[in-house]
């Protein structure tokens, strides 16, 4: 069975675009949640979805958002680029909403804003 | 102050060491716990999941003393393959936020 994939893999922005990343979870898995992790940092949660909705929402500005499609995978999106957004984008999966640890993750979207 | 902090590391063995990580949280409700391992450049990965009675795999032991906060990992007979980066992991708000410590990076050296 495929894992977690994301996409693109590398993308180079610059300050003020937008952009939108993509997820897809293992098959049959209901929950995505996306995490920022900035080089030596450990992932930082962004949101968390379950059957399409939001359920959870980390400290975060507005110019980040999500959501969820009925086939389960994701979308991140994140307007009004700034150099601190550049980080390593990861995107996870589990089965059910309420964790139990284990989180699936992908390879992740790394994000350089010039 | 954080809400998961870690040992700052990095930790540089020889192999066969033993070597133990340390990690304590803040948040008094937090109610699972777990390490993930993630390689240079990587995902990061489940390694184990951290009981109260203590809990041990192969070579690999984490404890949990939820009175201090506090979360420990010891690997025994270290390898060159356990060169990684390692994440203490916590959840709270019913599983809808798991909170990633920062890492502590180990370098097994032959």
């Amino acid at each position: 069975d495929a894992g977690v994939t994301q996409s693109p893999t590398h993308l180079i922005k610059t300050r003020g675009q937008q952009v939108t990343l993509r997820c897809s979870p293992i098959s049959g898995h209901k929950s995505v949640s996306w995490y920022q992790q900035v080089l030596g940092q450990g992932p930082q949660f962004i949101f968390q979805y379950y059957e399409k909705e939001e359920r959870g929402r980390g400290n975060f500005p507005d110019r980040f958002s999500a959501r969820q499609f009925p086939n389960y995978s994701s979308e991140l999106n994140v307007n009004a680029l700034l150099l601190g957004d550049s980080a390593l984008y990861l995107c996870a999966s589990s089965r059910d909403r309420v964790g139990t640890g284990e989180l699936f993750f992908g390879e992740g979207s790394r994000l350089t804003v010039l | 102050r954080k809400e998961v902090e870690q040992d700052p590391g990095p930790f540089n063995v020889p192999e066969g060491a033993t070597v133990a990580f340390n990690c304590t949280y803040s948040n008094s409700a937090s109610q699972s716990f777990f390490w993930y391992r993630q390689d240079c450049r990587k995902e990061p990965k489940l390694l184990m999941s951290v009981y109260s009675s203590g809990n041990e795999d192969g070579r690999f032991t984490a404890q949990l003393n939820r009175a201090s906060q506090y979360i420990s990992l010891l690997i025994r007979d270290s390898k060159l393959s356990d060169s990684a980066t390692y994440l203490c992991v916590v959840i709270h708000n019913y599983g809808q936020n798991f909170v990633f410590g920062p890492g502590t990076r180990l370098s097994v050296l032959p």
